[in-house]
């Protein structure tokens, strides 16, 4: 069974860039769509872009076009996010998700971002 | 951008059924999906392409959608359900609805 495997919490300044990871495991990787969605504290999933590995190609939402990079290294299993230009706002776990049929069917445990001064 | 509106809380008794609404413009004429997230854990697949179960899912998990709303039903409701529940309409945009507290009292 594939299972998704995120890095650890990150603790950022205003104005710097994240990048967290998503590291497949126990199953093909290239073919699927990785997706991220984040969640601020107390508040709901909010959908930020994916990629299909095998293509290399990734589509964001019109919220974070510019903002976000999202990359696959299929040599290594592992997708990346990263957030640049952060605020307080950005504060939120980040999970990355696979995409099967018409869903989000496996998620990574999440990883904790959090933008302080 | 497009919007999917949920009712923010839902109620229901031990051994009921919950019903939790999920409204977008046109959303029948696409795929939607639910997930279920308890505190502190990564969200969970319940239902995908409106009506289907993932291996693993129990059978008192069922979808339908209807015109512009689709709908998550839970028959015999367990106090193991209270959860937050998200749709998510599946088209290019993949937009969550804002979720769902169902509380099981």
């Amino acid at each position: 069974q594939v299972q998704l495997v995120q890095s650890g919490a990150e603790v950022k300044k205003p104005g710097s860039s994240v990048k967290v990871s998503c590291k497949a495991s126990g199953g093909t990787f290239s073919s699927y769509a990785i997706n991220w969605v984040r969640q601020a504290p107390g508040q709901g999933l909010e959908w930020m872009g994916g990629i299909i590995p095998i293509f290399g190609t990734a589509n964001f939402a019109q919220k974070f076009q510019g903002r976000v990079t999202i990359t696959a290294d299929e040599s290594t299993s592992t997708a990346y996010m990263e957030l640049s230009s952060l605020t307080s706002e950005d504060t939120a776990v980040y999970y990355c998700a696979r995409q099967a049929t018409s869903a989000f069917d496996i998620w990574g445990q999440g990883t904790m971002v959090t933008v302080s001064s | 951008s497009y919007e999917l509106t949920q009712p923010p809380s839902v109620s229901v008794s031990p051994g009921q059924t919950a019903s939790i609404t999920c409204s977008g413009d046109k959303l029948g004429d696409k795929y939607a999906c639910w997930y279920q997230q308890k505190p502190g854990q990564s969200p969970v697949l319940v239902l995908y392409q409106d009506s289907k179960r993932p291996s693993g899912i129990p059978e008192r998990f069922s979808g339908s959608i209807s015109g512009n709303t689709a709908t998550l039903t839970i028959s015999g409701t367990q106090a193991t359900d209270e959860a937050d529940y998200y749709c998510q309409a599946w088209d290019s945009s993949k937009v969550f609805g804002g979720g769902t507290k169902l509380t099981v009292l």
